[in-house]
């Protein structure tokens, strides 16, 4: 499965929309990315996934760009309840059978 | 609809001790993970069941550690004996099956070796 990098950490005021980056330059055509994100002492929680389009559900919306080697996880309207860990995972499978978690970004909502 | 049901939720044993981790799946869900979390870092894949087959146990230390899942439906994991390095937060998740684009987790449960 591709590696993706993402920043160790970001902060976003409350009411804002929270934009988190993604990378994955190495992505296959088959390899899906999905995002999941943790909060502090619970077990991960998906978000969202894609292959090539842009998704939007009542969570997030997915931005992948069109070479896709990149995507954005953006939250609308950030509340202090989004405050977690965000995880970008490339799966070859396009099932959630095969998920590699990486280290996430640490998104801090703020008053 | 209750969640993945996972117990203890916390448990602080001594190394060499043994210990073992309790996981209840959504009903219906036949695929069933387990994954170890060490302090700042995701999870990392134990193990996967499908059904009462386990078909990844590629990252299983073999040595010490065990899972079941006996009847398809709950599942347990054991570590004997336990090891200083083993102290992490143990994750289950279960999906649909085949096909299945989300996993869903349990709170996990931290384990201190002492």
């Amino acid at each position: 499965d591709a590696k993706t990098t993402q920043p160790p950490s970001m902060d976003c005021a409350e009411g804002r929309a929270a934009n988190l980056p993604c990378n994955h330059s190495t992505i296959s055509g088959n390899e899906y990315v999905y995002w999941y994100r943790q909060i502090h002492s619970q077990g991960p929680q998906y978000i969202i996934h894609g292959l090539k389009n842009n998704e939007t559900n009542e969570m997030a919306s997915l931005i992948i760009t069109e070479d896709r080697k990149s995507s954005t996880l953006i939250l609308p309207h950030a509340t202090l309840r989004d405050t977690a860990v965000y995880y970008c995972i490339v799966s070859v499978t396009g099932t959630a059978s095969k998920l590699t978690f990486g280290t996430g970004t640490r998104l801090q909502v703020t008053l | 609809e209750a969640g993945v049901v996972q117990s203890p939720r916390y448990k602080i044993i001594e190394k060499k001790q043994p210990v073992a981790f309790w996981c209840n799946p959504i009903s219906g869900h036949n695929t069933l993970y387990w994954y170890r979390q060490n302090l700042g870092q995701g999870p990392e894949l134990l193990i996967r069941y499908e059904n009462e087959e386990a078909v990844d146990d590629s990252q299983l230390p073999k040595d010490r550690f065990s899972a079941e899942r006996l009847k398809g439906v709950d599942s347990t994991l054991k570590i004997q004996p336990a090891e200083l390095g083993d102290s992490a937060v143990y994750l289950c998740a279960s999906s649909l099956g085949r096909g299945s684009t989300e996993q869903f987790f349990g709170p996990g449960t931290r384990l201190t070796v002492l």
